[in-house]
């Protein structure tokens, strides 16, 4: 099955700075890499995710990039502000495979 | 909205018993999982049902088992809970297709077997 595999495993950035989350994957099949942020006691939501027909997706401070044929994959999220504190989890799945593959997450905090 | 309700935030069972964890979505998605959520390892799937009365393997469903009788509705079964069971459990929903959409997380369920 699929192993993805995320680093780093917690991340602290000064406010204002920027994050990078890279997560690599093992089954050359798959084809949809979302990612989901978990606030503190809260349910993880999806804030980005980027197809395999795409290189990268940005969303106003947060963007995603792929690297299909070295199978790994990266968040950044730029201008960090303190509501950034959260856990992050990266996935991957192939299409009409609804089972996602989460990796082990990343805590970033974002310091004041 | 989508709305994934667990029934229970905090559970605490003892060792042996008989423990249901119940999903319940509004938003009448197919597919629906169950996830357990540890520090260090993330989520890891431990079942899940892409319609009514049908349900796979995930990766670790050794101790659980799963129904779904309603479309709205998958429950998870621990059928004699142990120890190495105390975890955060948590329900998801998505809709099928040929590109695979967000999954929808219910709030968890914090079980502990004591």
């Amino acid at each position: 099955g699929e192993n993805v595999e995320q680093h780093p495993s917690t991340l602290s950035v000064q406010e204002g700075d920027s994050a990078v989350i890279k997560c690599t994957y093992s089954d050359s099949a798959s084809n949809y890499f979302p990612w989901y942020k978990q606030e503190l006691g809260k349910r993880p939501q999806l804030i980005i995710d980027i197809r395999s027909n795409v290189g990268e997706k940005k969303d106003q401070r947060i963007a995603v990039t792929l690297n299909k044929t070295a199978k790994h994959f990266s968040l950044h999220i730029t201008e960090t502000q303190p509501e950034d504190s959260a856990v992050y989890f990266c996935a991957a799945s192939r299409s009409n495979d609804y089972k996602l593959s989460f990796g082990a997450g990343t805590t970033v905090t974002v310091r004041a | 909205d989508v709305k994934v309700t667990q029934s229970s935030r905090y559970l605490v069972k003892r060792t042996g018993e008989k423990v249901f964890l119940e999903c319940v979505q509004d938003m009448d998605h197919e597919n629906m999982f169950w996830y357990r959520q540890d520090p260090g390892l993330g989520l890891r799937l431990i079942y899940f049902s892409y319609d009514v009365k049908m349900k796979e393997k995930g990766d670790i469903p050794e101790g659980y088992s799963v129904s779904r009788e309603k479309k709205e509705r998958f429950s998870l079964i621990l059928e004699s809970a142990s120890t190495n069971q105390t975890s955060m459990y948590l329900c998801a929903s998505s809709i099928p297709g040929i590109m695979n959409t967000e999954a929808f997380f219910g709030q968890g369920t914090r079980l502990t077997v004591v």
